[in-house]
């Protein structure tokens, strides 16, 4: 089946603590991002990434960082620079990083401090 | 600044009942305005996506309206069903300069249908 798959579902950090979200997509697509939301709040992007070998800094990147070694894998780590990381990630693609182009999201990973 | 401004925040209906979410945006000019479900817990799906030029769309029990000349775009759910109890988001992507291909989000509304 084609989609985007993001593990763990769930994810326990302790203060000051990285952790690594997975986010691995077969539908060939070029664009990939990566997409907070918090309860009561529209989804606000982090990081986003146009082709291999480039990532661009979203609205909220402060705390995070990404890489994008192959076209498929968009790797997000919440560093422990990021302070208050207790939130929904949403991974997401599309074909290409243009405004008519339908985005596809994966299921999320719930992150939570303890 | 560009915002998307949905309502009601939350909504309950009985089943079978018909149901109107709506969103008001001020992003422009824009590419495109879609609607999404997102079940609990879940990652958004597609609804429907339209362009600046398109007036009404339809997904199965799913209608979207847009008036482009108010900035309003409505989402109508007709004999609405328990699995219909979702999170509905309104996503617009602007068309200016450096933000083509952006999403700006909506906080969504939270529909509850009830048996």
């Amino acid at each position: 089946d084609g989609g985007i798959t993001q593990s763990p579902k769930y994810l326990f950090r302790k203060e000051g603590q990285n952790v690594t979200l997975s986010c691995e997509q077969n539908l060939n697509h070029d664009a990939m991002y990566w997409y907070r939301q918090d309860p009561g709040q529209g989804l606000r992007l982090i990081y986003y990434s146009q082709i291999v070998n480039d990532f661009q800094k979203g609205d909220i990147a402060e705390g995070y960082s990404v890489s994008r070694e192959k076209k498929e894998s968009f790797p997000l780590t919440v560093t422990s620079a990021q302070k208050n990381p207790t939130a929904f990630y949403l991974c997401a693609s599309q074909r290409r990083r243009e405004p008519n182009t339908e985005a596809f999201f994966g299921q999320g990973t719930r992150l939570t401090v303890v | 600044k560009n915002q998307v401004e949905q309502s009601p925040q939350s909504l309950i209906i009985l089943e079978g009942k018909n149901c109107t979410l709506q969103c008001n945006y001020t992003v422009s000019p824009f590419s495109n305005l879609r609607w999404y479900k997102q079940d609990t817990g879940r990652g958004p799906v597609s609804l429907t996506i339209m362009t600046f030029s398109e007036n009404t769309k339809s997904n199965g029990r799913y209608t979207a309206t847009l008036d482009a000349d108010t900035k309003q775009s409505s989402l109508h759910i007709t004999a609405s069903q328990l699995s219909d109890s979702a999170s509905y988001i309104c996503v617009v992507s602007p068309n200016y300069g450096g933000s083509q291909g952006n999403l700006i989000f909506g906080k969504g509304t939270k529909l509850s249908v009830k048996p």
